[in-house]
């Protein structure tokens, strides 16, 4: 299977804390993108690293990407209640064409408590 | 920012039925949309990808007869579920790409229930 894992697959943390969840994918890549997606809703973007790229901020989002290993991270930085959803890593591993397609990892579901 | 619109978000009907499902880049022209299936607590497995005026390229395993596929503009592709019964009972979810190597941009999502 080429799709992505994720870990952890559930994390329950106090408002404020930092979260971290991590990818790890199977296959070169083009870039990895990070998406979040709240119950029976569709999916958010919310940032891509390209493949030269190691670090990304985006507001209280951090990732990192190391190719070497074929793994990422998103970290959210002082969560908030709002930030329950699940989150998704998804790669594009860039074959060409208009066809790019995304593989999307197994997801981490985050609650954070108030 | 870019805004994808599903239509209808929630469809209950009887065995047999065919349903079609809608999805339009509001505000964007999208050279590419993807329609995907996610299972309760599942991630999104990837059913097709339809380019604007070329047949779909479909995924190992998803009936290209059951699922059609019409991507007739650049605002508008449309996924049909044929004679649905049960087991095609999910969540189905389009996306909208307007480059490729862009970000692709979701719409709500359909909840199919085939009684």
């Amino acid at each position: 299977s080429q799709q992505g894992e994720e870990d952890p697959q559930a994390l329950s943390i106090q408002e404020g804390e930092n979260a971290t969840m991590n990818c790890s994918y199977k296959t070169s890549i083009n870039n990895l993108q990070w998406y979040r997606q709240n119950s029976g809703r569709g999916l958010v973007h919310l940032i891509l690293i390209r493949s030269n790229e190691r670090e990304k901020h985006s507001g209280r989002l951090r990732v990192t990407l190391d190719t070497s290993k074929k793994s990422s991270s998103l970290l959210i930085t002082a969560s908030r209640a709002a930030d329950t959803a699940s989150y998704f890593c998804a790669t594009d591993a860039g074959y060409g064409g208009a066809t790019n397609k995304l593989i999307f990892g197994t997801g981490t579901l985050l609650a954070v408590q108030p | 920012g870019a805004v994808v619109s599903q239509h209808p978000s929630r469809v209950i009907c009887k065995s047999g039925t065919s349903v079609k499902i809608e999805c339009r880049s509001l505000d964007f022209q999208a050279t590419t949309m993807f329609w995907y299936r996610q299972f309760p607590k599942k991630s999104l497995m990837l059913m097709a990808t339809s380019n604007e005026g070329s047949k779909a390229t479909y995924e190992q395993g998803v009936e290209k007869d059951k699922f059609l596929i019409n991507h007739a503009s650049l605002t508008l592709s449309t996924l049909t579920v044929t004679s649905a019964h049960p087991e095609d009972s999910s969540f189905y979810i389009c996306s909208a790409r307007y480059l490729q190597d862009q970000p692709q941009h979701f719409g709500d999502g359909t909840r199919l229930s085939i009684l």
